[in-house]
This record gives C-alpha cells, sequence and structure tokens, in this order.
C-alpha cells in the first residue's frame, strides 16, 4: 500500500515570485511519481512525471520537480509564477510493477497567484 | 483527435433515479478508468478496465457499474443514486506502451 501527502492545501504567492508545492509520499515498493494540474472545471493534466534516471524532471510551464528518494519527496517548483498559474496540483503515485489501477493520488493544493 | 471526451458535463438528479454516464477515448488506450473527486479527498478510483472485456473494481465501487462496451468506450451507471453520489467524475485512459494516464473533462453530478 502506498500514501501521498500534500501538507499544503492553499498557497498563495505573489506574481513573478517563486513557488515549491510540497509532495511526500510512503510505499514499500518502488514509484513512478507525477504531477497534475486541474485548471477550473477541467479535468487533470500531466505536468511532469518521474520514472527513472535523472532526478531532477522538467515539465511543461516551466515546473520542475526534483525526487528525492531517502525524503521520500517529490516537490515542485517554479521560479516565477504567472496569473496563469493558478490552479489545482495533484501528485500522485503509482507502483512500479501495479499499473494505473494502484495509482493513489494526494489530496490537491490549491496554487493562488496574487497580481 | 477529440482525446478523452465525457458526456453529460452537467447533470441533477433525485435520490433514486439512474442515470448513466458516458467516456470515450480516439486515443488507442487498452485501460480505461473511472474516478470521483471530492473536495480534500483527491480522486478515488471506482472501477478500471484493463482490456476491452474486463472490468475490476476500484477503491470504492458501491453503488455503481460499468461496461466496456468497446475499446474506446467505458461507461459509468448508477442504479439509484443517493447524496453521496454527488462528486465530479472524471474519466481515464491509458496505453500500456506510455507511462502516462490522459483525462477526461469530467461530469458534474449533483444528487437532490
Amino acid at each position: 500500500a502506498q500514501s501521498v501527502t500534500q501538507l499544503d492545501s492553499q498557497v498563495p504567492v505573489f506574481e513573478e515570485a517563486p513557488v515549491e508545492l510540497r509532495c511526500n509520499y510512503s510505499s514499500s515498493v518502488s514509484v513512478y511519481l507525477f504531477w497534475y494540474v486541474q485548471y477550473p472545471n477541467q479535468g487533470l493534466q500531466l505536468l511532469l512525471k518521474y520514472l527513472s534516471g535523472s532526478t531532477l524532471v522538467k515539465g511543461i510551464n516551466g515546473f520542475e520537480a526534483e525526487f528525492n528518494k531517502s525524503q521520500t519527496s517529490f516537490h515542485l517548483r517554479k521560479p516565477s509564477v504567472h496569473i496563469s498559474d493558478t490552479a489545482e496540483y495533484f501528485c500522485a503515485v503509482v507502483p512500479l510493477s501495479g499499473g494505473y489501477q494502484k495509482v493513489t493520488f494526494g489530496t490537491g493544493t490549491k496554487l493562488q497567484v496574487i497580481p | 483527435n477529440a482525446g478523452v471526451t465525457q458526456t453529460p458535463k452537467f447533470q441533477v438528479l433525485k435520490t433514486g433515479q439512474s442515470m448513466t454516464l458516458q467516456c470515450a477515448q480516439d486515443m488507442n488506450h487498452n485501460s480505461m478508468y473511472w474516478y470521483r473527486q471530492d473536495p480534500g479527498m483527491g480522486l478515488r478510483l471506482i472501477y478500471y478496465s484493463a482490456s476491452e472485456g474486463t472490468t475490476d473494481k476500484g477503491e470504492v465501487p458501491n453503488g455503481y457499474n460499468v461496461s466496456r462496451l468497446n475499446k474506446r468506450e467505458f461507461s459509468l451507471r448508477l442504479e439509484s443514486a443517493a447524496p453521496s453520489q454527488t462528486s465530479v467524475y472524471f474519466c481515464a485512459g491509458s496505453r500500456s506502451d506510455e507511462e502516462t494516464q490522459y483525462f477526461g473533462p469530467g461530469t458534474r453530478l449533483l444528487v437532490l
């Protein structure tokens, strides 16, 4: 079994400021890690994913995340946010051998960018 | 390509009524999924279909049934709606050769 914790339910940040959205997970097996973005009244869209290799992963819209195995974290960062980044962000994990039916989502972090 | 599509976008039901949520994809997905999204709870898997002709229960299957009509279509049925089923429902699909899920735009359901 696995679990995903997104401690911050809401994160307000001024436009052009940096932001970090935190994600911690626990799992007894190796996992793939994902970040999804959900804009208002839309479905989830893949932002980035870590499968293997370099622990620093770059995604769309200038976001990046770093996998830290020792701290079981996969924090999402952006150096300068834009108004259009206002959305809800979900971290998710999938066990390597389990398939997406075993996916576990975090409870989400709402990013509010203040002009 | 339309991607993953869902109908209807919105629906209001009275307790006890039935309805079917439709999902279709043109992305050659082997697997398809139905999730519900509730405030503060993330997404929870209701049912999934690993391939055409197979379906399996997810985390919260009670009160729902599904049909994988063909490779493209995966429907979710509420036989007797309850207020606890008020939620936003998302369909998703994935291919075995790609480590990504693709989500539809969602169906917002209110059960009175």
